[in-house]
């Protein structure tokens, strides 16, 4: 089945390490998201990617780092600047933009991160 | 600025209840889409309507319909006879479609849903 595979589901970092988080999807989506969501919040754009070799940074990008080598992958790497990365981390991708035509996004089951 | 608000953070009900859900945006966009979304606790969101500013028809799918009203920028969701699988977070998001290159999307802060059998 087609899909967006988040690994893995729960991840645990020391203070000062970076760690990341992995994204697949076998979809064929151009376009590949993350976004953060803290308890009882909405989601908050990280960074996104529209083509491979190429992204751009959201609303909260510091202390996070990504890369788009594979249409396919689109890893998110949380830094030792990221000073509260404790969060509920979800990735998503779409087709193309159509003109004005704006496409739903389709999200991966998430990666919770907690602070030991 | 765009900005979506979810003003009912959580909603409890009895199984087969009816239950709104609403949604106010704010977008200086004349050409805009709206989207639901629903969170179970699985964690996942899963894509459940897109909405384009110029189709005001209301939308019924099954036990879920959707109110869309430009007058009071409000994009709101139904569910008829309320079951305890409706359970979940929902949120509505918005994306302008000028402004923004891509399919980007600015969300409502959620409405927890809890449905008691």
């Amino acid at each position: 089945d087609g899909g967006i595979t988040q690994s893995p589901k729960y991840l645990f970092r020391k203070e000062g390490q970076n760690v990341t988080l992995s994204c697949e999807q076998n979809l064929n989506h151009d376009a590949m998201y993350w976004y953060r969501q803290d308890p009882g919040q909405g989601l908050r754009l990280i960074y996104y990617s529209q083509i491979v070799n190429d992204f751009q940074k959201g609303d909260i990008a510091e202390g996070y780092s990504v890369s788009r080598e594979k249409k396919e992958s689109f890893p998110l790497t949380v830094t030792s600047a990221q000073k509260n990365p404790t969060a509920f981390y979800l990735c998503a991708s779409s087709i193309k933009r159509r003109g004005v035509e704006v496409q739903p996004q389709h999200f991966g089951d998430g990666t919770r991160l907690s602070i030991l | 600025a765009q900005k979506v608000t979810q003003a009912q953070t959580e909603i409890s009900v009895v199984e087969k209840e009816d239950v709104t859900l609403d949604c106010v945006y704010e977008t200086r966009d004349t050409t805009y889409y709206l989207f639901w979304y629903k969170q179970p606790p699985s964690g996942e969101l899963v894509f459940l309507i897109r909405r384009n500013s110029f189709d005001e028809q209301n939308e019924i799918s099954g036990r879920y319909s959707w109110n869309f009203q430009k007058s009071t920028s409000s994009f709101n969701f139904t569910i008829t006879a309320s079951q305890v699988v409706d359970s979940a977070v929902y949120f509505c998001a918005l994306s302008e479609a000028r402004n923004n290159a891509g399919n980007m999307l600015t969300f409502g802060g959620g409405t927890r849903l809890m449905v008691k059998p």
